[in-house]
């Protein structure tokens, strides 16, 4: 597709268990980034991706949060033990190239509720 | 670390007026973009508008236009003959200049608009 796709739209899951959101970004993309974004609130980063090398995870909120993109197209953000606080919507965005300031193309985001 | 905010959580406007949304930030760089991003009900964040921190002139792109201020750390977006469609909520975005690689978007929480028949 045209744009950057991410899936599943929607998640349920239940306190303790792992879950795993896809993203695939716009073909071509260098940078991929993921962000977090609580009800009514902006996204936050997470991480970012440049090719299949992760440059920066600083903003992964504990050890259970994993994300890989192993052939530096694919990106799998993987979330173990779940908790209610990691209810939130997860964006995946990506843009061309590596050089600084260029715009990021966002995903529809995957909803995901913790019970 | 950098900051962005935006005072006003809720905005509306009358269809074909104008109507400008705020947003200032903190930073001690001197070299940043500053991005305002729209995102509708159906939740797919969209770019609007771009601008260079080292750019005076003030960004444009069809009915929507910055007042750049980079002295009083302000960027606020001017929506021009308001659209049923602009109504969603907007969001004033900060990335630093890193070398050789991206930077990360910085948001603030945003501004709810909504636009009247």
């Amino acid at each position: 597709g045209a744009g950057v796709s991410q899936s599943p739209r929607y998640k349920v899951a239940k306190r303790g268990q792992d879950v795993a959101l896809r993203c695939d970004p716009i073909s071509g993309h260098v940078s991929l980034f993921w962000y977090q974004q609580a009800l009514g609130q902006g996204p936050e980063f997470l991480t970012y991706f440049q090719n299949e090398a992760q440059l920066d995870k600083s903003g992964l909120p504990s050890d259970r949060f994993f994300a890989e993109r192993p052939e530096g197209s694919v990106s799998t953000l993987k979330i173990q033990r779940t908790q209610q606080e990691d209810s939130a919507v997860y964006l995946c965005a990506s843009s061309l190239g590596s050089g600084s300031g260029q715009p990021q193309h966002f995903g529809d985001g995957t909803r995901l509720s913790i019970l | 670390a950098q900051t962005v905010t935006q005072s006003q959580p809720e905005m509306s406007v009358q269809e074909a007026e104008t109507v400008t949304l705020s947003c200032t930030y903190d930073t001690s760089e001197n070299n940043y973009y500053l991005f305002w991003y729209k995102q509708p009900p159906s939740r797919q964040m969209i770019l609007v508008i771009r601008q260079e921190a080292y750019k005076q002139q003030n960004a444009t792109e069809n009915r929507f236009s910055v007042n750049f201020q980079k002295a009083a750390k302000s960027f606020s977006l001017k929506i021009s003959d308001s659209q049923l469609g602009d109504t969603a909520m907007y969001f004033c975005a900060f990335m630093k200049r890193v070398g050789g690689s991206q930077g990360n978007l910085i948001f603030g929480k945003g501004t709810k608009l909504s636009v009247k028949p």
